[in-house]
């Protein structure tokens, strides 16, 4: 069984860049979020996506963007980075069914300079 | 605004001690619950997924559930310095979007 695997691992932007973050979902996965996590705190939720529909989203703004693909893999897109952008983004996957856990990749640092 | 909370710590104990990491939360909806362990520098890996009132125990870990008080708690037995790690709770509410809201973890530190 293949995991939530993440790319890059490591990303250095500069202010006002534009980053894509990529994400495949566990195999028999149909769910996958996204959170971000700064240094101290825990996962703040940005959106979710089931079968390649948002299905909710979390307190970012709009230059905080994402798909779904057909296979169920995902894309996290920011535009107009900002310093505060600097943070672990995690891809979790889960099978949609009620109450069962997300698993997550092993995500992605990004740094805005 | 559904909020889980969480003693940032850290909590120090010594090996072979019991741990007690605790959680609250204030959605009342919320159905399911999760411990997650995370390493620093690392991606949160499941430990415990909780969702009956009670107590449930998997090898030397036991999660423990109190919906009328609005607390999860997790029990590590035998601590060892490899438990040393953020431990991450998590709660979701059924129906609509199935999305957990995490607490800011736990710090725990187990000493030799």
């Amino acid at each position: 069984e293949t995991g939530v695997t993440q790319s890059p691992t490591h990303l250095i932007k500069t202010r006002g860049q534009q980053v894509t973050l990529r994400c495949s979902s566990q195999s028999g996965h149909n769910t996958v979020s996204w959170y971000q996590q700064a240094l101290g705190q825990g996962p703040q939720f940005i959106f979710q996506y089931y079968r390649e529909e948002e299905n909710g989203r979390g307190n970012f703004p709009p230059r905080f963007s994402g798909l779904q693909f057909p296979n169920y893999s995902s894309e996290l897109n920011v535009n107009a980075l900002e310093l505060d952008d600097s943070a672990l983004y995690l891809c979790a996957s889960s099978d949609g069914t009620p109450n069962q856990p997300q698993h997550f990749g092993d995500g992605t640092r990004l740094s805005i300079l | 605004q559904k909020e889980v909370e969480q003693n940032s710590g850290p909590l120090s104990v010594p090996e072979g001690a019991i741990a007690s990491l605790n959680c609250t939360y204030s959605d009342r909806g919320s159905q399911s619950f999760f411990w997650y362990r995370q390493y620093s520098g690392k991606s949160p890996e499941l430990i415990m997924s909780i969702y009956s009132n009670g107590d449930k125990e998997d090898g030397r870990f036991t999660a423990q559930l109190n919906k009328a008080s609005q607390y999860v708690s997790l029990l590590i037995r035998d601590s060892q310095p490899s438990d040393s790690a953020t431990y991450l709770c998590a709660g979701a509410a059924s129906g609509g979007s199935y999305i957990p809201t995490f607490g800011r973890g736990t710090s725990l530190i187990v000493h030799p």
